[in-house]
């Protein structure tokens, strides 16, 4: 059973670009979490997803950020117009559901560079 | 969501028993306790959960008071490779489970 699969494990976008960011959860998980994380800072909660329905997205810039999980394909995490700012590592995590004891599976991170 | 609180930065020594206390004093009666472990360069990754007393797994141990108002993770042992970032959770079943805090910074010194 693979674990939670981020691509690109890196990504260069120039200021202005497009950045998508995809996670394929692990099999039979059909919650999905991303967070940011800064160097040397801690995670940072984006938004939660379920299956065709953003849950909560408290944490999700209100300009240029917008995340979407289809019925079929891995959950994208898209941000228009990058600035410098932008630049951190995107976690995403899985988990089978969403009850008090459940445990969640994260990736290995993309790693965005606006330049 | 019960929020919580724990020491930013901790500094032990090879051999050692660590201790992190976190602190999550309006935790609701259904929430479970569950703490990550993050390395440079990687996601968090679980190392142990629970809802009272104690639990013990080949990694860690969680002690959880009576009034569950606070919980201890005690790392028996820790070498270099548990240098890492800590963070402690308090989980309900209404969805935003996975806030996490600033997390411990734990490093290990020879």
């Amino acid at each position: 059973n693979a674990g939670v699969m981020q691509n690109p494990r890196h990504l260069v976008r120039r200021r202005g670009q497009e950045a998508r960011l995809r996670c394929s959860p692990m099999k039979g998980h059909s919650h999905v979490y991303w967070y940011r994380q800064l160097p040397e800072e801690g995670l940072k909660f984006m938004v939660y997803l379920q299956k065709e329905n953003i849950i909560d997205e408290s944490g999700m810039p209100k300009e240029r950020f917008s995340a979407e999980f289809p019925k079929e394909g891995p959950s994208i995490l898209r941000i228009q117009q990058v600035v410098r700012g932008d630049s951190a590592a995107y976690f995403c995590a899985s988990s089978r559901d969403g009850a008090e004891d459940t445990e969640a599976f994260f990736g290995q991170g993309t790693r965005l560079t606006v330049v | 969501l019960a929020k919580t609180t724990q020491p930013i930065s901790m500094d032990s020594y090879e051999g050692q028993e660590v201790n992190i206390t976190c602190s999550h004093n309006n935790i609701a009666t259904n929430d479970y306790i569950t703490w990550y472990q993050q390395f440079p360069s990687q996601g968090p990754r679980f190392i142990i959960q629970g809802y009272k007393t104690k639990v013990t797994n080949e990694v860690a141990s969680l002690f959880i008071p009576a009034d569950r108002k606070s919980s201890t993770l005690s790392l028996p042992r820790v070498s270099l490779s548990d240098t890492a970032v800590y963070y402690c959770l308090v989980q309900d079943n209404y969805g935003q489970n996975f806030v996490f805090g600033p997390g411990t910074r734990l490093s290990v010194l020879p």
